[in-house]
């Protein structure tokens, strides 16, 4: 079966730490991005990438950092520059570029500072 | 800037109709429809182009305002299933790489 797959389902990391989010899709999408979700605000934009070897900045793109050395491989790093880490990240893909594209979602990760 | 969804929250009982709207500040290319449940994914619901042309399939439809810069989703005889955080995401014109920018949700409630 096609989909995203992003792990950990769950994340704990101590202040200082960087830690690394996997988003992996089988779907062959050319486009993926990366959003974080607090309560109450939606889902905002921090990196997303149109092709392999190239991603620009969403949003809220500081204290994060992203590759995109595969297709189907966009990996998330949330390090420790990022003042406020804990929240709920979910990585999406989309067919091509263009916003007539419905965006497919991972089931997220949750991750907590301690 | 961040579309304005309204109402935030909503509750039904089943078998009502709701409408939520999403309305931006700026000129709209497309409007997406994100429905989401408690700690899952969100899932696609649909997209409306420029054009005011309303899709939906079911008892779940939208409709896009170019003009007015808004978009509605009309949620007819409710089902508990409904229930979840909708969410629309705006995509303005010259707009590269297909970024959305998504409103704050709204959250809608279905009660036996």
């Amino acid at each position: 079966d096609g989909g995203i797959t992003q792990s950990p389902k769950y994340l704990f990391r101590k202040e200082g730490q960087n830690v690394t989010l996997s988003c992996e899709q089988n779907l062959n999408h050319d486009a993926m991005y990366w959003y974080r979700q607090d309560p109450g605000q939606g889902l905002r934009l921090i990196y997303y990438s149109q092709i392999v070897n190239d991603f620009q900045k969403g949003d809220i793109a500081e204290g994060y950092s992203v590759s995109r050395e595969k297709k189907e491989s966009f990996p998330l790093t949330v390090t420790s520059a990022q003042k406020n880490p804990t929240a709920f990240y979910l990585c999406a893909s989309s067919i091509g570029q263009g916003a007539n594209n419905e965006q497919f979602f991972g089931p997220g990760t949750r991750l907590t500072v301690l | 800037q961040q579309p304005v969804q309204s109402p935030q929250a909503v509750i039904l009982r089943e078998g009502e109709d709701a409408v939520i709207n999403c309305s931006s500040s700026k000129a709209l290319y497309s409007v997406h429809w994100y429905r989401q449940k408690h700690g899952e994914a969100p899932v696609f619901l649909m997209i409306l182009l420029k054009g005011g042309e309303q899709k939906g399939h079911e008892k779940i439809s939208a409709s896009f305002n170019e003009k007015k810069q808004q978009s509605s989703l009309y949620l007819t005889a409710s089902q508990l299933s409904y229930s979840g955080t909708y969410f629309c995401g705006t995509d303005q014109p010259y707009n590269q790489g297909g970024k959305l920018i998504f409103g704050q949700g709204t959250e809608l409630s279905v009660k036996p």
